[in-house]
C-alpha cells in the first residue's frame, strides 16, 4: 500500500496570503487529523475528519479549515497568514472506525510565512 | 483539559546500553489510549508502541517497552540495547476518553552514540 502523502512539500507565503494543503491518505483510510509541528511546542492537533465530516476540532483560530473529500483526500487551509503560522503541517491517516487504531503519518508541508 | 509533558528535551545513551525517556499527563479520565511515536530525521513519524489505560500490563514491542503507572499518571518508554538507528525525537501521545484527539507532548530527542 503507498504510504500517506502530502503536498507540496514546501511552501513560501507572504502574511496575509492564504494556503491549502493537501494529504492523500492510505487507501481505504476515513480518517484524517492535521497537525501543526513547532520547535519546542510538539504536535499540536488541528481538526479530524472522518467521512467528509468534521469530527473533532483542536484549539486554533478560525482562520484553519479543513475539509474531506469523497475519496477521503483532505484539504487544510490557512487565510491571512501569520508569521507565527511558519511551521511543518503534519497529516496523518487510520481507519478511524476503532479508537486506538495506528494513525500513519505523511512527511509533512513545510510552510514557511514572510 | 488534559495535558502530557516531556520533561526531557534531550537524552543521550551510548550504543546497546538502555535510556528511559518520562512521560507525564494529567487527566480526569479513566478510559484512554497512550502511544510512543518516532520521529528520525527527515522521516516521517511512526508509531513505537501503544498501550490501553485499562490493561494493567506494560506494553512490550521488541527492544522496546513501557512503564505505565496509572495512579501516577506516568507513561515512560524504556529503549533497550540502544542502537543507532534509534536516533530520533520521540513523542508521547494521549488519546482522550470517547474521541479522535490526540494531544501530544514537545518531545524528546534522543542522540545515540556509537
Amino acid at each position: 500500500k503507498a504510504g500517506v502523502t502530502q503536498t507540496p512539500r514546501y511552501l513560501i507565503k507572504t502574511r496575509g496570503q492564504q494556503v491549502t494543503l493537501s494529504c492523500s491518505p492510505i487507501s481505504g483510510h476515513r480518517s484524517v487529523s492535521w497537525y501543526q509541528q513547532t520547535p519546542g511546542q510538539g504536535l499540536q492537533f488541528l481538526f479530524e475528519y472522518f467521512s467528509e465530516t468534521q469530527r473533532n476540532k483542536g484549539n486554533f483560530p478560525g482562520r484553519f479549515s479543513g475539509r474531506q473529500f469523497s475519496n477521503s483526500r483532505s484539504e487544510m487551509n490557512v487565510s491571512t497568514l501569520e508569521l507565527g503560522d511558519s511551521a511543518l503541517y503534519l497529516c496523518a491517516s487510520s481507519a478511524g472506525t476503532v479508537r486506538g487504531n495506528e494513525q500513519f503519518f505523511g512527511p509533512g508541508t513545510r510552510l514557511t510565512v514572510l | 483539559a488534559q495535558t502530557v509533558t516531556q520533561s526531557q528535551p534531550e537524552m543521550s545513551v551510548q550504543e546497546a546500553e538502555t535510556v528511559t525517556l518520562s512521560c507525564t499527563y494529567d487527566t480526569s479520565e479513566s478510559d484512554y489510549y497512550l502511544f510512543w511515536y518516532k520521529q528520525p530525521p527527515s522521516r516521517q513519524m511512526i508509531l513505537v508502541i501503544r498501550q490501553e489505560a485499562y490493561k494493567q500490563q506494560n506494553a512490550t514491542e521488541n527492544r522496546f517497552s513501557v512503564n505505565f503507572q496509572k495512579a501516577a499518571k506516568s507513561f515512560s518508554l524504556k529503549i533497550s540495547d540502544s542502537q543507532l538507528g534509534d536516533a530520533a525525537m520521540y513523542f508521547c501521545a494521549y488519546l482522550t476518553s470517547g474521541t479522535y484527539k490526540y494531544i501530544f507532548g514537545t518531545g524528546t530527542r534522543l542522540k545515540v552514540l556509537a
